[in-house]
């Protein structure tokens, strides 16, 4: 299987509720990292995982973290959800150690309200 | 300041003009990535640049390393051009003695091209 699989595509979350998101790495990838896209901005890093280790994180709260699984699949989770967390979510993987590019899902696209 | 800054942050042409955006960076990098996302949200990978210029197609990509500047530029652009392109940097950090790599992103261009 090719491509990087993100479930679901929508959501709809009320403030303070909990959410997971899941992505399926690209066959031989052994890197996923995940984003946080606001409406008309760039794409901002969350977290990146390695071997089912979290070894970057960028500038977001505690409430925001994540998973990988030894199939190299990935979970998002959000506590504590707030409104400004309204944003499409994507993630990426790669193969570490050679120089390729990342391979981007199509995101899921979570609304709270 | 950003680390990345693109321009335009948009762009409207007709069909069959030259396009270029620009990308600006402040930071070290090891690579240069250009993107291109479509309105449902999906990103696709369309160039990773660490030196030179690459071409696929109508699409060229361009990196000046001492001016820490990239180009994307489209040839004969057409209406399925239109489209979000993104630039983003891949930089190296370390934390707790691991170093790893992010990608830092520009806002974006909106290109939308006219028949």
């Amino acid at each position: 299987e090719t491509g990087v699989t993100q479930s679901p595509t929508h959501l709809i979350k009320t403030r303070g509720q909990q959410v997971t998101l899941r992505c399926s790495s690209q066959s031989g990838h052994n890197t996923v990292s995940w984003y946080q896209q606001a409406l008309g901005q760039g794409p901002q890093f969350i977290f990146q995982y390695y071997r089912e280790e979290e070894n970057g994180r960028g500038n977001f709260p505690p409430r925001f973290s994540g998973l990988q699984f030894p199939n190299y699949s990935s979970e998002l989770n959000v506590n504590a959800l707030e409104l400004d967390d309204s944003a499409l979510y994507l993630c990426a993987s790669r193969s570490l150690g050679a120089n390729y590019g990342y391979t981007f899902g199509s995101g899921t696209r979570l609304t709270v309200v | 300041k950003n680390e990345v800054e693109q321009s335009p942050q948009n762009l409207t042409a007709q069909e069959g003009e030259f396009i270029t955006i620009n990308c600006s960076y402040s930071v070290g990098i090891s690579a240069l990535h250009w993107l291109q996302q479509h309105p449902g949200g999906g990103i696709v990978s369309l160039f990773m640049l660490s030196s030179g210029k690459k071409k696929h197609g109508r699409l060229i990509a361009t990196i000046n390393i001492q001016e820490k500047h990239s180009s994307l530029h489209i040839t004969a652009s057409h209406p399925r051009d239109s489209a979000v392109y993104i630039c983003a940097v891949r930089s190296l950090f370390n934390a707790g003695g691991t170093s790893y790599g992010k990608l830092t992103f520009g806002q974006g261009t909106i290109l939308t091209v006219h028949p």
